[in-house]
């Protein structure tokens, strides 16, 4: 697709459970962000990649969210054992990098997860 | 760290009303600074950005400039319609650096 893409749009789970976020980019992107967006919180930084490395991970809140990214191209957040306070929506987003960026992050229309 | 405070909302205004919504910065060096927007039900997406001192961005109708001595990046616009209704985020990139930082951004309620 043209833009980036988030799957699922909305997921609603039991507190305990784990969860996976994914995120496609646009093709060509080399670096791409996971944000959390918690009501009436700004955008809080989770992780930065660029291609499969993440050299960023200072973002992300407990030992249970973890990220990974393959082939330079879609990512997976995970959270693990799922609380309450987990329940925001996670926004990916992806941009060129490299000293030709634009500066201009695209962003998916995020995943809202709510944790009973 | 850097960090971005931008007013709080909501805003309300009357269609043809000036907005202007304030965006101050805390950040080392010349970052780049940027109003992204999000529209009901849709992802955040680039308003307009300005990468170094007294240089004005501008989009739509929306302008912002860059002022290093106070540290700040106002949005304005002369006369917002009711499809101008969003939440905008005022965002940061320090210089040599990846991260965005965002405020927490303000909600705008145009009324017909």
């Amino acid at each position: 697709g043209a833009g980036v893409s988030q799957s699922p749009s909305n997921k609603v789970t039991e507190k305990g459970k784990d969860v996976e976020l994914r995120c496609d980019p646009i093709s060509g992107h080399t670096a791409l962000y996971w944000y959390r967006q918690s009501l009436g919180q700004g955008l809080e930084f989770l992780i930065y990649f660029q291609g499969n490395s993440a050299p960023d991970k200072s973002g992300l809140p407990s030992d249970r969210f973890s990220a990974e990214r393959t082939g330079g191209s879609v990512s997976t957040l995970t959270i693990q054992r799922t609380q309450q306070e987990d329940s925001a929506v996670y926004l990916c987003a992806s941009s060129l990098g490299g000293s030709w960026n634009t500066g201009e992050l695209f962003f998916g229309e995020g995943s809202r997860l709510t944790v009973l | 760290g850097d960090s971005v405070t931008q007013m709080e909302g909501p805003v309300t205004l009357s269609e043809e009303a000036f907005l202007t919504i304030n965006c101050t910065y805390t950040a080392t060096g010349y970052p780049s600074l940027f109003w992204y927007v999000q529209y009901p039900g849709e992802g955040l997406q680039l308003l307009l950005k300005a990468t170094k001192a007294d240089d004005k961005g501008s989009n739509k109708g929306f302008e912002a400039t860059y002022r290093k001595e106070t540290t700040s990046f106002h949005l304005e616009k002369g006369s917002v319609q009711v499809s101008d209704s969003a939440v905008y985020f005022c965002a940061l990139r320090g210089s040599g650096t990846y991260k965005y930082i965002f405020g927490t951004g303000t909600r705008l309620k145009v009324l017909a």
